[in-house]
């Protein structure tokens, strides 16, 4: 079983639905990454959060640190929306501090359809 | 938020030639830096901690001669993937993180991520 699950693998979404990933993991975190990569590879940093809730846009991101799950809504979608967005934690290393690794879910794709 | 970038962002070669990936925090000092290879439809699987005037840190069955890792500034990481073959063709992607904010305790240092380099090798 990996350490991040996310779901669903793949979405396919009318414009201007609600949409909402989800990544469930089963390590001890310090923090939550949402990350979104488009088509040409690039990454983008859309969240990082170790606790509650923040938005940008239009864009929610929403963690749960005692069921150890973590949800990315999208309101209103639109086309550009799609990407895969992968969820990645941060689990500390053994000497603690801010030293540790990433671990990445595999990504959902979402496609947005005009 | 801070910018890395990577150089060239893709890449065709010929087998048994080297390769040379450039990552750069373009206004952030960093001394670790990621570097990461993602398959296609696969997750992002770390390859090796870059440390800036040491020796990298390779995971678990990255050949460490193979792919050569130079973090010679705190602005500046290279990965150079020697006598490519076919099965090197990845995506690779580096990141890095804001070394004024490394060691605080507690903390976790957000990593910011490079466009990646797409490697072809025939």
């Amino acid at each position: 079983k990996n350490e991040v699950e996310q779901s669903p693998q793949n979405l396919t979404a009318q414009e201007g639905e609600f949409i909402t990933i989800n990544c469930s993991y089963s390590v001890g975190i310090s923090a939550l990454h949402w990350l979104q990569q488009h088509p040409g590879g690039g990454i983008v940093s859309l969240f990082m959060l170790s606790s509650g809730k923040k938005k940008h846009g239009r864009l929610i991101a929403t963690i749960n640190i005692q069921e150890k799950h973590s949800s990315l809504h999208i309101t209103a979608s639109h086309p550009r929306d799609s990407a895969v967005y992968i969820c990645a934690v941060f689990v500390r290393g053994n000497y603690g501090g801010s030293q540790g690794n990433l671990i990445f879910g595999k990504g959902t794709k979402l496609s947005v359809k005009p | 938020g801070a910018v890395v970038s990577q150089h060239p962002s893709w890449v065709i070669c010929k087998s048994g030639t080297s390769v040379k990936i450039e990552c750069r925090s373009l206004d952030f000092q960093a001394t670790t830096m990621f570097w990461y290879r993602q398959f296609p439809k696969q997750s992002l699987m770390l390859m090796a901690t870059s440390n800036e005037g040491s020796k990298a840190t390779y995971e678990q069955g990255v050949e460490k001669d193979k792919f050569l890792i130079n973090h010679a500034s705190l602005t500046l990481s290279t990965l150079t993937v020697t006598s490519a073959h076919p099965e090197d063709s990845s995506f690779y992607i580096c990141s890095a993180r804001d070394y004024l904010l490394d060691g605080e305790t507690d903390s976790y240092n957000e990593q910011f991520f490079g466009p990646g380099t797409r490697l072809t090798v025939l």
